[in-house]
């Protein structure tokens, strides 16, 4: 069984442009959250999707939105890129039951310079 | 808000036991995971305890107290190969999942 893919791993941007990331979950897993992981600051929750639709939410600011789409792969998106967003951003599939079990991707390492 | 507290880092010897602490505010708690990360890589489940008590899973175990809203995960038999990051993880009444900041485990020959 294939894990869960993230693309791309890794990438560059500048400040005010925007990126999207993608996440291919594990085949039958319809959850889908989203990590941003800094030094020292752990991983901080950005949100959760279940059946395309979004069941939790981070304390982020708009900049940063997602979807998922009917086949549970999931997208987000941060416009107007700043110098703080540079980080590794993890995505996570679950199929749910009582440990809540995460299985995550190698994540999305971006750089804005 | 929702938060954890755990050290930020823990040195211990191959052979030695090691256990990392895990605090957490209570307000519409359901579970506490932990999660195992190696440099630059995917976090993976180490364990899950939504009750009080112990949880053993081989060399690894992982402990709940729910009226002193802590927990810990205590590894033995420690070997090189431990050394990584170790996250606790709250779930919260509508199943967001809080991460703490890491501890960064250092096994030393």
């Amino acid at each position: 069984k294939a894990g869960v893919t993230q693309t791309p791993r890794y990438l560059i941007k500048t400040r005010g442009q925007q990126v999207t990331l993608s996440c291919s979950p594990i085949s039958g897993h319809r959850s889908v959250s989203w990590y941003q992981q800094t030094p020292g600051q752990g991983l901080q929750f950005l949100f959760e999707y279940f059946s395309e639709t979004q069941r939790n939410k981070g304390n982020f600011p708009g900049r940063f939105s997602g979807r998922q789409f009917s086949n549970s792969r999931s997208e987000m998106n941060v416009s107007t890129l700043e110098l703080g967003d540079s980080a590794l951003y993890l995505c996570a599939s679950s199929a749910g039951g009582g440990t809540g079990e995460l299985f995550f991707g190698e994540g999305s390492r971006l750089t804005v310079l | 808000g929702q938060s954890l507290e755990q050290p930020s880092e823990v040195t211990a010897v191959e052979g030695a036991i090691v256990q990392i602490n895990c605090t957490y505010q209570t307000s519409g708690f359901y579970g506490l995971s932990w999660y195992q990360q190696h440099d630059g890589g995917a976090p993976t489940f180490l364990s899950y305890n939504a009750l009080d008590g112990l949880e053993e899973t081989g060399r690894f175990s992982s402990f709940l107290s729910r009226s002193d809203s802590y927990g810990y995960l205590l590894l033995q038999e420690l070997q090189m190969k431990d050394s990584a990051s170790y996250f606790c993880a709250v779930r919260y009444q509508g199943g967001k999942l809080i991460f703490g900041q890491g501890t960064e485990l250092s096994v030393k020959p």
